[in-house]
């Protein structure tokens, strides 16, 4: 199995545009969860998604961020429009549903916002 | 005050010690998981426990319900263990919504 996937794995852009980012989970896990890495605030969670509706959003920080689950093997977290305050390591993870599973992380989205 | 405190944040050791990572937690958990970060890289998933104890090669997790506490313990520490290990729960309340530690930065010199 290829992990999970994210794409891209680099983006910059400028303040103001919108940033599209784009998480393949492994096969048949049916939660997936999308993280925020930054050096001040270290890893929190965004939003998750048990069988592709969203659980917990608690986590988005404004309405400039959404997240969507269109299908089992895809979802996008955009940010429009993007602002500086937003640059950080934006992580994708999938697992089986349920507290007692582990939970596996694709590489990882490094957003720069000029 | 954060719900998952991590000790120490930063560590430094020679290559061949034996390392002790803390983990202390204010919430009643559904489980507790070891992560690993290594510089410019992704996260990997060490452990996830519950209950007891659980080894791999040479890690060690372990777990205290009731204290509300872990470690994680690194036998022959190498230089190849340098990283940043992150220790994350399960709320019960919140289903596999995971809360992290701040991170404990380990450089192991050779």
């Amino acid at each position: 199995d290829a992990g999970v996937i994210q794409s891209p794995r680099h983006e910059v852009t400028e303040m103001g545009q919108e940033v599209t980012l784009r998480c393949k989970p492994i096969s048949g896990h049916n939660s997936l969860f999308w993280y925020r890495q930054t050096m001040m605030r270290g890893l929190e969670l965004l939003i998750y998604f048990n069988n592709n509706v969203p659980i917990d959003d608690s986590g988005m920080p404004e309405d400039r961020f959404s997240a969507k689950m269109p299908n089992a093997s895809f979802s996008t977290l955009k940010i429009q429009p993007s602002e500086p305050r937003d640059s950080a390591v934006y992580f994708c993870a999938s697992s089986l549903e349920g507290a007692y599973n582990e939970q596996f992380f694709g590489p990882g989205t490094r957003l720069t916002v000029l | 005050k954060n719900e998952v405190e991590q000790s120490p944040q930063n560590l430094t050791a020679q290559e061949g010690e034996f390392i002790t990572i803390n983990c202390s937690y204010s919430v009643g958990i559904s489980a507790l998981h070891w992560l690993q970060q290594h510089p410019g890289g992704g996260i990997v998933s060490l452990f996830m426990l519950s209950s007891g104890k659980k080894k791999h090669g040479r890690l060690i997790a372990t777990i205290n319900i009731q204290e509300k506490h872990s470690s994680l313990h690194i036998t022959a520490s190498h230089p190849r263990d340098s990283a940043v290990y992150i220790c994350a729960v399960s709320i019960m309340e919140y289903g596999n919504k995971l809360v992290f530690g701040a991170g404990t930065i380990l450089r192991v010199k050779s």
